[in-house]
């Protein structure tokens, strides 16, 4: 594998279940994004992490939760959503966490809340 | 706070035909730009970027984009498009400093390719 792979690509789930979206990069990064992307609108930031460690939350609701567990992976989890969270989610990496440094970003997963 | 505005929302061109896509930034210091290309279900992949430099950057797929900081633009073009550019196009400014992650898109624009 090489760059950045996300799993599942599509995922279906209701408002009371509980999933997770996985993220790994292939790079030797050192910072790691969610990012989400809705109909018609701009790719909304979520979280930041640097080293494992969280650096930014852009006032994301409580119901998304992610984990670095290590610099390569980085996971989101789910529970309780809304059927106003169905979008694109994408993950993506860079040497540091620094907007200006160039991110690398994956295909996504397509979540969809009925 | 920064802003990007790509104000053409959807393009339609014919094969072979030039193409220029517009971004116009708003952003108080030195600006880091970049432009990323969407296929339809893919991630964003990186055209090109301007950190600093020469102002007219060279990209891949043939792409091309020139800084100019007097109109705060930072448009996007290729003299000869190809069925295989059909896509969404992202024009997005990186903050400078210690602000983590801080890129800002662009609404985007959708390029719609004719044969």
């Amino acid at each position: 594998e090489t760059g950045v792979t996300q799993t599942p690509r599509h995922l279906v789930m209701g408002m009371t279940n509980k999933k997770s979206l996985k993220c790994e990069q292939h790079l030797g990064h050192n910072a790691m994004y969610w990012y989400k992307q809705s109909a018609k609108k701009p790719l909304e930031l979520m979280f930041v992490y640097s080293l494992e460690e969280r650096v930014e939350n852009n006032s994301v609701p409580s119901r998304f939760s992610p984990e670095c567990p290590n610099s390569s992976h980085l996971f989101l989890h789910l529970h309780t959503l809304q059927p106003e969270d169905s979008a694109l989610y994408l993950c993506a990496s860079s040497q540091v966490p620094w907007g200006t440094d160039t991110q690398y970003f994956g295909p996504g997963t397509r979540l969809t809340v009925l | 706070a920064q802003s990007v505005t790509q104000p053409d929302i959807h393009i339609t061109v014919s094969e072979g035909a030039s193409l220029e896509l517009r971004c116009n930034y708003s952003y108080g210091a030195t600006p880091y730009l970049f432009w990323y290309v969407q296929s339809p279900g893919q991630g964003l992949q990186l055209l090109l970027k301007y950190f600093s430099g020469d102002t007219l950057v060279q990209g891949i797929k043939g792409f091309e984009a020139e800084f100019k900081r007097s109109q705060s633009s930072f448009n996007l073009r290729k003299p000869s498009v190809h069925w295989s550019d059909a896509a969404e196009y992202f024009c997005a400014v990186g903050a400078g400093g210690t602000s983590y992650g801080k890129l800002t898109f662009g609404q985007g624009t959708i390029l719609t390719v004719h044969p």
